[in-house]
C-alpha cells in the first residue's frame, strides 16, 4: 500500500499571502488529522476530517481551515500568513473503527513564511 | 482537555544503555498511548503503543509501561544503539479519539 503522501513538500510565501496544502491518506483510510510542528512547540493538532465532515479542532485561529474530499484526500488552507506560521505540517491518516488507531503520518509540508 | 507531558526534553546514554522517557497525562478517559520516533528530517513513525487494558507491552528491545491510577506512561529502550538516536513523542487520545502529544525526547547515543 501507498504511504500518506502530502503536496507540495516545500513552500514559500509572504506575510499576507494564503497557502493551500493537500494530503493523500492511504488507500481506504477515511480518517484525516493535520497537525502543526514547530521546534518549541512540538506536534500541535489542527483539525480531523472523516467523511467529509469535521469532528474535532484544536485551538488555533479561523485562519486555518481545511476540507475533505469524497475520495478522502483532505486540503488544509491558511490565509493571511504571519511570520509565526512557519512550520512543517503534517497529516496523518488512520483506519476508523470502535476504537482509536494507529496514525500513519504523511513526510510533511514545510512552509516558510518570509 | 487532555494534557501530555513528557519529560525529559533532552537525553544522552552510551551505546549499549538503556534509556527511559516518561510521559503523565490528565483525562481518565485515555485508553491509548503511541510511542512515535521521528528522525531527523523524516516523518514521526509508529514503534510502539499500549491500550488500557494492559500494564505492560515489548517489541524486541523497546517496551512501554502504563500506569493508569498514576497517569503516567513510560518508554523502555535497553542496549541502545546509534540509530536510536532520534527525537521520540508520546501521546495519549480523548473521548473524541484525538491525540494529544508530548512535546518530545531528543534522544542522543553516544559511540
Amino acid at each position: 500500500k501507498a504511504g500518506v503522501t502530502q503536496t507540495p513538500r516545500y513552500l514559500i510565501k509572504t506575510r499576507g499571502q494564503q497557502v493551500t496544502l493537500s494530503c493523500s491518506p492511504i488507500s481506504g483510510h477515511r480518517s484525516v488529522s493535520w497537525y502543526q510542528q514547530t521546534p518549541g512547540q512540538g506536534l500541535q493538532f489542527l483539525f480531523e476530517y472523516f467523511s467529509e465532515t469535521q469532528r474535532n479542532k484544536g485551538n488555533f485561529p479561523g485562519r486555518f481551515s481545511g476540507r475533505q474530499f469524497s475520495n478522502s484526500r483532505s486540503e488544509m488552507n491558511v490565509s493571511t500568513l504571519e511570520l509565526g506560521d512557519s512550520a512543517l505540517y503534517l497529516c496523518a491518516s488512520s483506519l476508523l473503527g470502535d476504537r482509536v488507531n494507529e496514525q500513519f503520518f504523511g513526510p510533511g509540508t514545510r512552509l516558510t513564511v518570509l | 482537555g487532555e494534557n501530555v507531558e513528557q519529560h525529559p526534553s533532552t537525553l544522552s546514554v552510551q551505546e549499549g544503555d538503556s534509556a527511559v522517557i516518561k510521559c503523565t497525562y490528565s483525562d481518565s478517559a485515555s485508553n491509548y498511548f503511541p510511542w512515535y520516533k521521528q528522525e531527523l528530517g523524516k516523518r514521526p513513525q509508529l514503534i510502539i503503543d499500549i491500550r488500557s487494558n494492559v500494564g505492560e507491552k515489548k517489541d524486541q528491545r523497546i517496551a512501554v509501561t502504563l500506569n493508569k491510577t498514576a497517569k503516567h506512561f513510560s518508554l523502555h529502550i535497553t542496549e541502545t544503539q546509534p540509530e536510536d538516536s532520534a527525537v521520540y513523542f508520546c501521546a495519549a487520545n480523548n473521548q473524541a479519539r484525538q491525540l494529544t502529544f508530548g512535546s518530545g525526547t531528543q534522544l542522543t547515543v553516544l559511540p
